[in-house]
């Protein structure tokens, strides 16, 4: 059975720490991972990572994905309260087929 | 472009009840897949539309059922509702050959 985990489970920090969040896996048929950050409702893409050892980085954020280990890490620098939400964790199997995490909840406090 | 839109955002349904939630994809998307969020969880996969055919699905009973349309939008049925499915349904979509899946804001379900 598939299976995503993510950790930790929450998360509460002050503005301008950084944060490593966890993901492993153990899914069949894994194609990808990508990673959404879920605010209110709809979760919104931040990346997709296809090759181990490629940090994928968009401002403050920034994600790497380990094959041999299967896992992927999250980081994100100089945290805002902006930041705060749900970071979910999906690889991907079959077509289009996303398993995702429980996610790990990111509190940031002015 | 109006992205992935649900319809409707909330909704009361009692015990043994029949739902129906819409999906109308992001513009040139052709691929619909729909997710079950409980509380406190990750997004669950139900089903995934293709070319108006159920092309994948996760471990959903029966009572769950799906249709896409000719212009890529999306139904997702729940029969017999139980209290257990009272959840926030997320609709995904997503363009052959594309990277992300785009989401909806979902339908927030409520049995009673």
């Amino acid at each position: 059975e598939d299976k995503v985990v993510q950790s930790p489970l929450s998360l509460v920090v002050h503005e301008g720490d950084t944060v490593t969040l966890n993901c492993s896996y153990e899914v069949t048929n894994f194609r990808s991972l990508l990673w959404y950050k879920q605010e209110k409702k709809a979760p919104t893409f931040l990346f997709m990572l296809t090759s181990s050892g490629i940090e994928k980085k968009s401002g403050r954020l920034s994600s790497i994905l380990d094959k041999k280990e299967l896992s992927s890490i999250l980081n994100i620098t100089a945290t805002q309260t902006g930041d705060s939400a749900i970071y979910l964790c999906a690889p991907q199997t079959g077509t289009y087929k996303y398993i995702f995490g429980t996610g790990t909840r990111l509190k940031v406090l002015a | 472009d109006a992205g992935v839109t649900q319809s409707p955002t909330h909704l009361i349904k009692t015990r043994g009840q029949q739902v129906t939630l819409r999906c109308s994809p992001k513009s040139g998307h052709d691929t619909v897949s729909w997710y079950q969020q409980a509380l406190g969880q990750g997004p669950q996969f139900i089903f995934q539309y293709y070319e108006e055919e159920e092309r994948q699905r996760g471990n959903f009973p029966d009572r769950f059922s799906g249709h896409q349309f000719p212009n890529y939008s999306s139904e997702l049925n729940v029969n017999a509702l139980l209290l257990g499915d009272s959840a926030l349904y997320l609709c995904a979509s997503i363009q052959t050959g594309g990277t992300e899946a785009f989401f909806g804001q979902g339908t927030r379900l409520t049995v009673v």
